[in-house]
């Protein structure tokens, strides 16, 4: 079984702030991880994905995360947040080893709101 | 690359009414195709998945049903809508032989009154 965790509904930053949006996981094998972004009445955008190697992830937008086996976790981070990244995000994982229709499972979605 | 195509954009309809939302993939072939529902713009239920003609798998037992007649053509049907099928439902799907990305078409939103 796979699962994943968004702990935080709602995150606020100051523009120019770094960001963080959290994300846990739990898979029996090795996971896949995905971060997608979605602006109001649109469908989800893909950020950025964790497969193997390197921990540190760059993906769109000025966006990157970090794998952490120990801690199951795959936060999506940012330096310098802008007001134009205000929207919902969504962490996502598949167990590496699971079925054909290599399904992910989602989080429920944390809405950043980055303050002018 | 991959384009997602989906039809209607927006769609509202009476209680038991039918329903055809369709989805059509272009710049790739074979791919698998998901059929989610997002309620108050939260968390996505994976309602249909389909790795080929033919062939779908249904998550969680519900008022719809889905049909793949096509390759890239993906299709979500209901004989009547109910109150509770309100919702955005959006169009995925992922390459065989990729790392299994998700590529999300434009969404339909479903307003049933």
């Amino acid at each position: 079984a796979q699962s994943v965790a968004q702990p935080e509904d709602q995150v606020n930053v100051a523009e120019g702030n770094p960001l963080t949006v959290k994300c846990t996981y739990s898979v029996s094998g090795n996971p896949y991880l995905f971060w997608y972004v979605q602006y109001p009445n649109r469908g989800l955008q893909f950020l950025l994905k964790y497969i193997t190697g390197d921990n540190l992830v760059k993906g769109s937008y000025g966006f990157e995360a970090e794998f952490n086996k120990s801690q199951t976790s795959f936060h999506l981070k940012k330096p310098s947040a802008l007001v134009s990244d205000s929207a919902l995000y969504f962490c996502a994982v598949r167990d590496v080893s699971s079925g054909s229709a290599r399904q992910l499972t989602f989080g429920s979605g944390t809405q950043l709101t980055v303050l002018p | 690359s991959q384009t997602i195509h989906q039809w209607p954009a927006t769609l509202v309809q009476p209680v038991g009414s039918p329903l055809s939302l369709e989805c059509t993939v272009e710049g790739t072939s074979n791919p698998n195709l998901y059929w989610y529902r997002q309620a108050a713009g939260r968390g996505l239920q994976l309602l249909f998945y389909s790795v080929g003609i033919g062939q779908i798998s249904s998550e969680v037992p519900q008022n719809l049903s889905a049909s793949r007649p096509q390759d890239r053509q993906f299709i979500l049907s209901s004989k009547k809508l109910l109150l509770s099928d309100s919702g955005f439902y959006l169009c995925a799907l992922s390459i065989r032989s990729g790392s299994d990305t998700q590529y999300f078409g434009p969404g339909t939103r479903l307003t049933v009154l």
